[in-house]
């Protein structure tokens, strides 16, 4: 059973640029969650979809926005790039999301902005 | 204010050398405790869950214990492949919403010399 697979792998940007992230979550898992990564301070929230629906957000700024399609396939998107936005994002997946629920993590987009 | 607190940040082991890794938590409402280890360059892999204090699981040379504010993962005799960033994450019901949604710890750094 192929895991969680996000693309590109590496991102290289400059500021003020717009980026998308894609994210093909486990054949049957419904739920997909976007968290970034940086070593100031480690793995944050950002939002969770199911069935193309956002049901959870984290506090970011709404430059971070995301989508989910019908095979519940994830993008998620940052417009208007700052230096700070450099991180690894990180997608998730399971069945519903819901209480209890482990995550199944993907290998990361590094994003670098410059 | 961190709602869950790893330590020690970094740690280093003889082979053999057998230790614990501490993750304290000030939620209430705890619905589930996770522990992940990470690899340079990947996503977190799903290690274990914990629901109630009292509870232990264990996993070849690891073994997580949990009690009401904290959880111990325990490593015996630690080999150099052990060597990785264990997280710690709460899913937590004061919290919101917790659909798709883990506070994580910033890890403890493990490192195992032959």
């Amino acid at each position: 059973k192929a895991g969680v697979t996000q693309t590109p792998r590496y991102l290289i940007k400059t500021r003020g640029q717009q980026v998308t992230l894609s994210c093909s979550p486990i054949s049957g898992h419904r739920s997909v969650s976007w968290y970034q990564q940086t070593p100031g301070q480690g793995l944050q929230f950002l939002f969770e979809y199911f069935s193309e629906t956002q049901r959870n957000k984290g506090n970011f700024p709404g430059r971070f926005s995301g989508r989910q399609f019908s095979n519940s396939r994830s993008e998620m998107n940052v417009s208007t790039l700052e230096l700070g936005d450099s991180a690894l994002y990180l997608c998730a997946s399971s069945f519903a999301g819901g209480p209890n629920e482990k995550l199944f993590f993907g290998s990361g987009t590094q994003l670098s902005v410059l | 204010e961190d709602q869950v607190t790893q330590s020690p940040e970094a740690l280093r082991l003889q082979e053999g050398e057998s230790s614990s890794l501490n993750c304290s938590y000030t939620v209430s409402g705890l619905r589930g405790l996770f522990w992940y280890r990470q690899d340079p360059g990947k996503g977190p892999e799903f290690l274990f869950t914990l629901y109630s204090a009292g509870e232990e699981k264990e996993k070849e040379r690891l073994k997580a214990t949990l009690t009401k504010k904290e959880s111990f993962l325990h490593i015996t005799a630690p080999k150099p492949e052990d060597s990785a960033t264990y997280l710690c994450a709460v899913q937590a019901s004061d919290r919101g919403s917790t659909l798709g949604r883990l506070y994580f710890g910033r890890g403890t750094q493990l490192t195992v010399w032959p």
